[in-house]
């Protein structure tokens, strides 16, 4: 079965410093996507990376980028010079094109702490 | 456009009711989720919609859950006889099937309490 595991229910971080997010992953699926949303107070789950499971490069988006260990099954993202406003709950999720219909499964999400 | 759209907000109902609510996806994404998101937890998939057609649903969608999407527009999902146990945040998210990420973009939700 897949599964999505995020192990830290809350991190704290220093404003300006980075910080990692831990995410592994189950799947014996050869292709999928693992993707992070950050979910503020609104609720609104709000796109931030993507690494499709074929890429050998590790994918960036600004500040924020994926640190993606396929033989490990390990997915952590890691934003770097953390605003105040990063602090929300994260959460990251599997996408399984085969048989899945591209529905996402989620990970029980970590909540960051971005102190001044 | 300015994104996935989710009516209401906010909804309080009493225990027994019936709730509808309504999701206005990005005009030109033929994907459609639905997910419930409990307190704590990571969204749960309910049902997905690929234009106007319901290609899956959850064993979390018991029978008093309902989902439709005519024309393939926007899409509303009902809730039969409400329990206690309904109260949650329910997402809906909507994507394309062209490009390799095809990232879902969320609503802002509606949260439904029952009392």
């Amino acid at each position: 079965a897949q599964k999505i595991t995020q192990t830290q229910p809350g991190m704290f971080v220093q404003e300006k410093e980075a910080v990692t997010l831990d995410c592994t992953y189950d799947t014996s699926d050869q292709s999928y996507g693992l993707f992070w949303y950050k979910q503020p107070s609104s609720g609104e789950m709000i796109f931030l990376i993507y690494q499709g499971s074929y890429d050998e490069q590790n994918a960036t988006e600004g500040r924020y980028s994926l640190n993606f260990q396929k033989a490990r099954k390990s997915a952590n993202l890691v934003i770097s010079a953390s605003q105040l406003g990063d602090s929300a709950m994260y959460f990251c999720a599997m996408r399984r094109p085969s048989g899945g219909y591209n529905k996402l499964i989620f990970g029980a999400g970590t909540r960051l702490a971005v102190h001044p | 456009d300015t994104g996935v759209s989710q009516n209401p907000r906010h909804k309080i109902t009493k225990r027994g009711q019936n709730v509808t609510f309504r999701c206005d996806p990005i005009s030109e994404h033929n994907r459609l989720y639905w997910y419930r998101q409990t307190l704590g937890q990571g969204p749960e998939f309910l049902t997905y919609f690929q234009n106007e057609a319901q290609l899956e649903k959850s064993r979390l969608l018991s029978d008093r859950f309902s989902a439709e999407r005519p024309k393939g527009s926007f899409s509303t999902l009902e809730i039969q006889r409400t329990e206690q146990g309904d109260s949650a945040m329910y997402l809906c998210a909507s994507s394309s099937s062209t490009g390799g990420r095809a990232e879902a973009f969320f609503g802002q939700g509606t949260r439904l309490t029952v009392v």
